[in-house]
């Protein structure tokens, strides 16, 4: 068991375009939650799934963004129309049914110039 | 609505020394408490957890935390500092009335050590 993965570490990307991040969760946890983080904050949650159903959304989570977790397994965040205000790190975090605790994956850094 | 508060945004401390990080919450009921610390550009690494029980707890790296009731606070100390405790601490909560655990966290704390 490696951790929580995520993919790619960093993405530079010009206003106006698409961004993908891929999130592979510890292999048996249920539960995994997309958060961002900007400068000089704590970490803010975004969407939430169990297996492949996404249960909550974030006010942060706009229109241009969408999550998916198809198989139950990986998961993706796409951000349409990147703005510059999106520049954050996007971190994964995964967790068991059973357990109270969450694993956080090294993060996303996504820079719009 | 459940928050953290983390007064101190930035605390120095020589190597060597104590350090006590201070944490406060809001919430209806005691939520579950949890220290995280993050190095530049890392992820979060679990420090150490209260859920239930024994109000000290230990953690990882020689920290401990002290959950203290009456003062909804959540402290994190340890007893002498190693340059490599240099990063961003943060302080956290999970509601403990089931269902999934939606984390909120506090705004953080960056400790800088000095020789």
């Amino acid at each position: 068991d490696t951790g929580v993965s995520q993919d790619p570490r960093h993405k530079i990307t010009k206003r106006g375009q698409n961004v993908t991040f891929r999130c592979d969760p510890i292999s048996e946890h249920n539960r995994l939650y997309w958060y961002r983080q900007t400068l000089g904050q704590g970490p803010e949650f975004l969407t939430y799934f169990q297996n492949e159903a996404q249960l909550e959304k974030s006010r942060l989570l706009s229109d241009r963004f969408s999550a998916e977790r198809p198989k139950g397994s990986f998961s993706t965040l796409e951000i349409q129309r990147t703005e510059q205000g999106d520049s954050a790190m996007y971190l994964c975090a995964s967790s068991s049914l059973w357990e109270n605790e969450q694993f956080f994956g090294p993060g996303t850094r996504l820079t719009v110039l | 609505a459940q928050s953290v508060t983390q007064p101190d945004i930035h605390i120095t401390v020589s190597e060597g020394a104590s350090l006590e990080l201070r944490c406060n919450y809001s919430y209806g009921a005691t939520p579950y408490l949890f220290w995280y610390v993050q190095s530049p550009g890392q992820g979060l690494q679990l420090l150490l957890k209260y859920f239930s029980g024994d109000t000290l707890v230990q953690g990882i790296k020689g920290f401990e935390a002290e959950f203290k009731r009456s003062q909804s606070s959540f402290n994190l100390r340890k007893p002498s500092v190693h340059w490599s405790d240099a990063a961003e601490y943060f302080c956290a909560v999970v509601p403990s009335s089931g269902g999934y655990q939606k984390v909120t966290f506090g705004t953080g704390t960056k400790l800088q050590v000095i020789p």
